[in-house]
């Protein structure tokens, strides 16, 4: 089955640190999506990347947060200095091959960080 | 732009009584239409979804069907459970597009 797996599951930290969350998809794919969710915003979609290579960053909040897919296995997302308001559960989702073209996305079960 | 909106919840029902979700949509082009839940702790999963105008997806006693005179996915399930009790999220998708547009959710609980 396609799916994902994220790390860590929970992250709580104290402002200014650095947050790093992973991503490790367990099956092929060709796109990878970054999303946050939050009580007041929903679920937002933040960045994704086909075939390794970032198509859409429009969502990403502010120079904060950066993302990176170095290879087809690993996606990291990185918030540099980390703010209370970032506090939130952040996605990793994939398009399964078989399923690309549908719309059908695969979730992780997410990263819940909570920021001090 | 392409957009969702759900009702609002919270939604509290008792067991197996009648359920509906309201989605309706703005979209260019033809859109496909989904219903992803969101149980406890966990990540979305799929629940049903429709790809074409009149067309009915179905899942887990759960329909939708897709009215495009109506711009409407509307979820339905005859009698809930105690286990539907989730957050429901409408979503779209255009055609070429990869990006799902979500709706805001609905959180759904049902009661013994």
């Amino acid at each position: 089955d396609a799916g994902v797996i994220q790390s860590p599951r929970h992250e709580v930290t104290e402002m200014g640190q650095e947050v790093t969350l992973r991503c490790k998809p367990i099956s092929g794919h060709n796109s990878l999506f970054w999303y946050r969710q939050t009580m007041m915003r929903g679920l937002e979609l933040l960045i994704y990347f086909n075939n390794n290579v970032p198509i859409d960053d429009s969502g990403m909040p502010e120079d904060r947060f950066s993302a990176k897919m170095p290879n087809a296995s690993f996606s990291t997302l990185k918030i540099q200095p980390s703010e209370p308001r970032d506090s939130a559960v952040y996605f990793c989702a994939i398009h399964g091959l078989r399923t690309r073209g549908t719309g059908e996305l695969f979730f992780g079960e997410g990263s819940r960080l909570t920021v001090l | 732009g392409n957009s969702v909106t759900q009702m609002e919840g919270p939604v509290t029902l008792s067991e197996e009584a009648f359920l509906t979700i309201n989605c309706t949509y703005t979209a260019t082009g033809y859109p496909s239409l989904f219903w992803y839940v969101q149980y406890p702790g966990e990540g979305l999963q799929l629940l049903l979804k429709a790809t074409k105008a009149d067309d009915k997806g179905s899942n887990k006693g759960f329909e939708a069907t897709y009215r495009k005179e109506t711009t409407s996915f509307h979820l339905e399930k005859g009698s809930v459970q105690v286990s539907d009790s989730a957050v429901y999220f409408c979503a779209l998708s255009t055609q070429g597009a990869q990006k799902l547009v979500f709706g805001q959710g609905t959180r759904l609980t049902i009661n013994p």
